[in-house]
């Protein structure tokens, strides 16, 4: 079956740099959600898209934006990074209102 | 606001029984997911609450009591593989904002 798409797994940028990270939902999941998982923290909600628009936002910094795209996949934007965006990003999709999210493998960003 | 309460660590043996509690407080709820998450892994979905009372999905189970406002994850026949970490997440309905817990770290031991 098939499951939700990230890439890259593994992500290293430098302090300032910016990067961009993809989600591919599964196939006819129209919700998309964003999470940021320091080492040791739970992940903490970012943002979330229901058919192509914003529906709800967590503790999203200003730096960071998102959208979600025609084909439903999901890109994360980070800007002016800093060592403390370094964490885990996982992208999980569903069903609208369905009660089981199915998360990605996530993406390991490192910020040197 | 939202906030929810889980305890940080919980420390059981194989083949015993354990309980993860979960309290909260958070507008729009319409009912309770619980995710398991390994080490470096994905959370994964686990069982879910719409309605008071039990849910039963194997050697997992499931409470919710919406008055009380609380709500438990019973891991029974504890195997090492079930050591991650165990998350609450109320679920809004109105709203696609999936919130987790602190979560509680189970470390089972020989």
């Amino acid at each position: 079956a098939a499951g939700v798409i990230q890439s890259p797994r593994h992500l290293i940028k430098e302090k300032r740099e910016t990067a961009t990270l993809k989600c591919y939902p599964i196939p006819r999941h129209d919700t998309v959600y964003w999470y940021q998982q320091g080492p040791g923290q739970d992940p903490q909600f970012l943002i979330s898209f229901y058919e192509k628009m914003q529906s709800d936002k967590g503790s999203i910094p200003d730096r960071f934006s998102a959208q979600q795209f025609s084909d439903y996949h999901s890109e994360l934007n980070m800007s002016s990074l800093e060592l403390g965006d370094s964490a885990l990003y996982f992208c999980a999709s569903t069903p609208l209102r369905d009660t089981e999210a199915f998360f990605g493998q996530g993406t390991r960003l490192t910020v040197v | 606001g939202q906030s929810l309460e889980q305890p940080s660590e919980v420390t059981a043996v194989e083949g015993a029984i354990v309980q993860i509690n979960c309290t909260y407080q958070t507008s729009g709820f319409y009912g309770l997911s619980w995710y398991q998450q390994h080490d470096g892994g994905a959370p994964t979905f686990l069982s879910y609450n719409g309605l008071d009372g039990l849910e039963e999905t194997g050697r997992f189970s499931s409470f919710l009591s919406r008055s009380d406002s609380y709500g438990y994850l019973l891991l029974q026949e504890l195997q090492m593989k079930d050591s991650a970490s165990y998350f609450c997440a109320p679920y809004g309905g109105a709203t696609n904002k999936l919130i987790f817990g602190t979560g509680t770290l189970l470390a089972v031991q020989p």
